[in-house]
């Protein structure tokens, strides 16, 4: 089956300080990438849509600024997590549609990760 | 906001009993997904259904659509002590984006 891979699982860092975390498709080509955030026993919110070769797009809510996406090939995304506060701490997962355009088919993740900011 | 909304929030079953989920949602689909997430991991796809299906079986899972009442119920039968996870309807909305339900925590006691 299609392989999502994402890195690193876990991260601690110091406030102010940024984060970048990496998810690619390893035997699929994505052009459409989902990035969620989960707080504990809670579900996932969809942050944002990285799209291959264009801006990504923002739900309602979260700040562009503060989450920079960057689609830099057909195999990998990444989130940035700038100026991190302990607010940012949260489990971060990205997906992948596996097939043309976004597509509402069947998703597959990323084994998340986890950031912690002191 | 959340397209699903989950019932129950958490079930605790002995092993060897079915587990049954529920996931009502607002607006017309023209699928619905179920997930499952092991505690600190990443989801995985279970099963999809389409709209005009009423009924779909995975091995030991049984999902149903009732799209007249914006339902769907997760089923799992035989439980085990692996089937321990969060389960997740989703729906796809505009720009085909999955919208996830508030999920069902699922504890199989062995």
């Amino acid at each position: 089956g299609a392989v999502v891979s994402q890195h690193p699982s876990w991260v601690i860092c110091k406030s102010g300080t940024s984060v970048k975390i990496e998810c690619r498709s390893l035997d699929f080509q994505a052009t459409t990438m989902f990035w969620y955030r989960q707080f504990p026993k809670q579900s996932l919110m969809l942050m944002a849509t990285s799209n291959e070769g264009s801006k990504a797009t923002y739900e309602q809510g979260v700040e562009k600024d503060k989450f920079l996406i960057n689609h830099a090939s057909l195999t990998l995304s990444t989130l940035t997590v700038t100026s991190a506060h302990p607010e940012d701490s949260s489990f971060y997962i990205c997906s992948a549609p596996r097939g043309l355009g976004a597509g509402a088919g069947e998703l597959f993740f990323g084994e998340g990760s986890r950031l912690t900011v002191l | 906001s959340q397209q699903g909304e989950e019932d129950p929030q958490a079930l605790s079953i002995q092993e060897g009993e079915n587990a049954t989920m529920n996931c009502s949602y607002k607006t017309s689909i023209n699928n619905l997904q179920w997930y499952r997430q092991n505690s600190g991991r990443g989801l995985v796809h279970l099963i999809l259904i389409r709209s005009n299906e009423r009924e779909k079986h995975s091995g030991r899972l049984r999902v149903t659509l009732d799209t007249s009442k914006k339902s769907s119920s997760l089923l799992i039968t035989a439980s085990r002590a692996a089937d321990t996870a969060s389960y997740f309807c989703a729906t796809p909305g505009a720009g085909n984006k999955l919208t996830f339900g508030g999920g069902t925590r699922v504890l199989v006691k062995p």
